[in-house]
């Protein structure tokens, strides 16, 4: 398996706190995304990296923030939750453009 | 910008049977590639196929197969014998080369295989 780890796996918020989830790991892969997952609506992109220090936005990315300071961690912050942001969190990682990327185990977020 | 549509939410299917899920893309480059996953209820997400916009081949895994249509823009997952484990959400998604990596997916189809 793919050395992938996000933390925490569940977390309660209440809303007007900030939140950060973290994305590890251990492949040296270049690109690190973060998505969330409502259902009917799949998994949304809400940022994504190519490089440390390189970030870019996805489709859902207001309200979001993420930083990667080196190559195994890449970090989504909630600035100010609201419970529109509840979902699930999945961190993935890719070694290149045409190779599948990895998934971590998901984080389950719930703000109150 | 680039798109994927999964216009099947749901389907059913049953075992032994064959089952074609949809997808299909918008993208103005030329280089890219185009990924299915599988995830069951458990909650994981399974790497199934790949298909790169320069393949000439359809590409083939096991009892998977990707049905790629390039001038149409359509990459549709077949799966061969339909067993009960393959009950699951199905995500079809798409990196471009051009984007720094951007990988997107679409609404996802959820196949239940009945005995």
């Amino acid at each position: 398996d793919a050395g992938i780890t996000q933390s925490p796996r569940h977390k309660v918020t209440e809303t007007g706190t900030p939140v950060t989830l973290r994305c590890h790991q251990t492949e040296n892969h270049r690109y690190m995304y973060w998505y969330r997952q409502d259902p009917g609506h799949g998994l949304r992109l809400i940022h994504y990296s190519y490089g440390v220090k390189d970030t870019d936005k996805g489709e859902v990315s207001d309200g979001y923030s993420v930083s990667r300071s080196k190559t195994e961690d890449f970090l989504l912050t909630l600035e100010s939750a609201t419970s529109s942001q509840t979902s699930v969190y999945f961190c993935a990682i890719a070694g290149g453009l045409n190779t599948e990327a990895f998934f971590g185990q998901g984080t389950r977020l719930t703000v109150v | 910008a680039q798109k994927i549509t999964q216009t099947q939410p749901g389907m059913f299917v049953q075992e032994k049977e064959a089952v074609t899920l949809d997808c299909t893309y918008d993208t103005s480059d030329q280089s890219y590639g185009l990924f299915w996953y599988k995830q069951p209820s458990s909650g994981e997400m399974i790497f199934l196929i790949y298909q790169g916009s320069y393949d000439e081949q359809n590409a083939t895994e096991g009892r998977y197969s990707l049905n790629f249509q390039k001038a149409r823009k359509s990459a549709n997952l077949v799966i061969s014998a339909s067993q009960l484990g393959d009950s699951a959400m199905y995500f079809c998604a798409m990196k471009v080369a051009d984007s720094w990596g951007k990988f997107q997916f679409g609404a996802g189809t959820q196949v239940v295989v009945t005995p």
